[in-house]
């Protein structure tokens, strides 16, 4: 148990469908982040939230759409999506974004498959 | 970006321990090294984290040389769950924002065989 939640575990969706991806942190943590990873690829990382803001987006297409209500809740909203986003989906959170010693607590992802 | 070099794949025994070496040439003076492991379908887990020289928890070793160009992991007596990618991450710093972000590479998959 990392103290990361995400939900839902697996989801499978049709490129017309809309979804959402959640994940919550029980760690008093200020930074959350989405990462992407796909079969045999590197983790890569799509969103980061420090105190609730925005301050990366790794050049993601606009069907993502995250959100982040507060310090403990992240969002991705998912609509029309194409098969190449199936991927497992992380979530991770930290104390502070941007320090040195900065450590990820990670959950265990959302396997996602589109069809 | 800053950017790490590890070997793709390691195979081992129960019992032997095993070294992972990463090399990262562009580390900047305030990086931390970091290593993360993870299981299929799981996200990464942090083992360890260090500066320089040495660092010893109840996981694993960090040895890291005075130019901190590279890095070794060491596991000392590894087991079948052992069994993981892992994967060593420098600070990499976006723009003038001070923001740092950790980039994954493709890591080492470890086999541990009876």
């Amino acid at each position: 148990e990392t103290g990361v939640t995400q939900t839902p575990r697996h989801l499978v969706m049709g490129m017309t469908n809309k979804k959402s991806l959640k994940c919550e942190q029980h760690l008093g943590h200020n930074a959350m982040y989405w990462y992407k990873q796909s079969a045999k690829k590197p983790l890569e990382l799509m969103f980061v939230y420090n105190f609730k803001e925005q301050t990366e987006n790794n050049s993601v297409p606009s069907r993502f759409s995250p959100e982040c209500p507060n310090s403990s809740h992240l969002f991705l909203h998912l609509h029309t999506l194409q098969p190449e986003d199936s991927a497992l989906y992380l979530c991770a959170s930290s104390a502070l974004s941007g320090t040195v010693n900065e450590k990820l607590f990670f959950g265990s992802g959302t396997q996602l498959s589109v069809l | 970006l800053a950017k790490t070099t590890q070997p793709i794949s390691m195979d081992s025994y129960e019992g032997q321990e095993v070294n992972i070496t990463c090399s990262h040439n562009n580390i900047a003076t305030n990086d931390y090294i970091t290593w993360y492991q993870q299981f299929p379908s799981q996200g990464p887990r942090f083992i360890i984290q260090g500066y320089k020289t040495k660092v010893t928890n109840e996981v694993a070793s960090l040895f890291i040389p005075a130019d901190r160009k590279s890095s070794t992991l060491s596991l000392p007596r590894v087991s079948l769950s052992d069994t993981a990618v892992y994967y060593c991450l420098v600070g990499d710093k976006v723009g003038n924002t001070g923001f740092q972000k950790l980039v994954f590479g493709t890591g080492t998959r470890l086999l541990v065989s009876p």
